[in-house]
């Protein structure tokens, strides 16, 4: 059973820093490009950003980039989400989510751990 | 960017009701369409890829079709279970984007 477990939520203070962590099991993890999505409270989803299966590449979205990095260990089956600088419009659930083998995206998603950024 | 438009942004529906959402794409998106669901508290989960192609254990009464730039979601007979949000999301080019959603409630 393909399971994804996000854990590293919390509160933070303006400007500072979070590193997310995603958890993966019942597949090969190494085979897959993954993602983050993020959602504001009562609001819609975002797609936050992507790596691919041997992280040759990472994209982001306009909101993050330059402030949050992405990165995967294939050896831990783990998918990190390092976020700096975060903004009080950064509090949102994380989620990541797994393309599947055919690169379509989302196919499973974990359970999504919160993010707040208050003072 | 390419910007998704959803309508409507909500709708009251009965069991039984067909029901139809629409997203339209700023830009020519190939089959790069998907939709999901997404209940209260709750992960979203996908229904269709590649415009229209059933996930593995949706009910057949989720359908999804369109090309270029206007892509449909059909449920042809609501059910209780399916009162929820649902997004599209276009995935031709990064950054993907999602339609703002459509929510689903009982009338």
């Amino acid at each position: 059973e393909v399971q994804l477990v996000e854990s590293g939520g919390g509160l933070v203070k303006p400007g500072g820093s979070l590193r997310l962590s995603c958890v993966a099991s019942g597949f090969t993890f190494s085979s897959y490009t993954m993602n983050w999505v993020r959602q504001a409270p009562g609001k819609g989803l975002e797609w936050v950003s992507a790596i691919t299966s041997s992280s040759s590449y990472m994209y982001y979205a306009d909101s993050v980039k330059g402030r949050f990095t992405i990165s995967r260990d294939n050896a831990k089956n783990s998918l990190y989400l390092q976020m700096n600088s975060l903004r009080a419009d950064d509090t949102a659930v994380f989620y990541c989510a797994r393309d599947d083998y055919s690169n379509f995206p989302f196919d499973y998603w974990g359970q999504g751990t919160l993010v707040t950024v208050s003072s | 960017d390419i910007q998704m438009t959803q309508s409507p942004s909500s709708l009251s529906a009965s069991v039984g009701d067909r029901v139809t959402i629409t997203c339209r794409a700023s830009q020519v998106l190939r089959n790069d369409l998907g939709w999901y669901q997404q209940k209260p508290g709750k992960a979203p989960k996908r229904l269709i890829y590649a415009t229209s192609s059933l996930q593995s254990g949706v009910p057949s009464r989720f359908s999804g079709s369109g090309s270029g730039t206007e892509f449909t979601l059909t449920i042809s007979s609501l059910q209780p279970e399916d009162f929820a949000t649902y997004y599209c999301l276009q995935h031709n080019s990064y950054p993907f984007t999602f339609g703002p959603g459509t929510k689903v409630d009982i009338k």
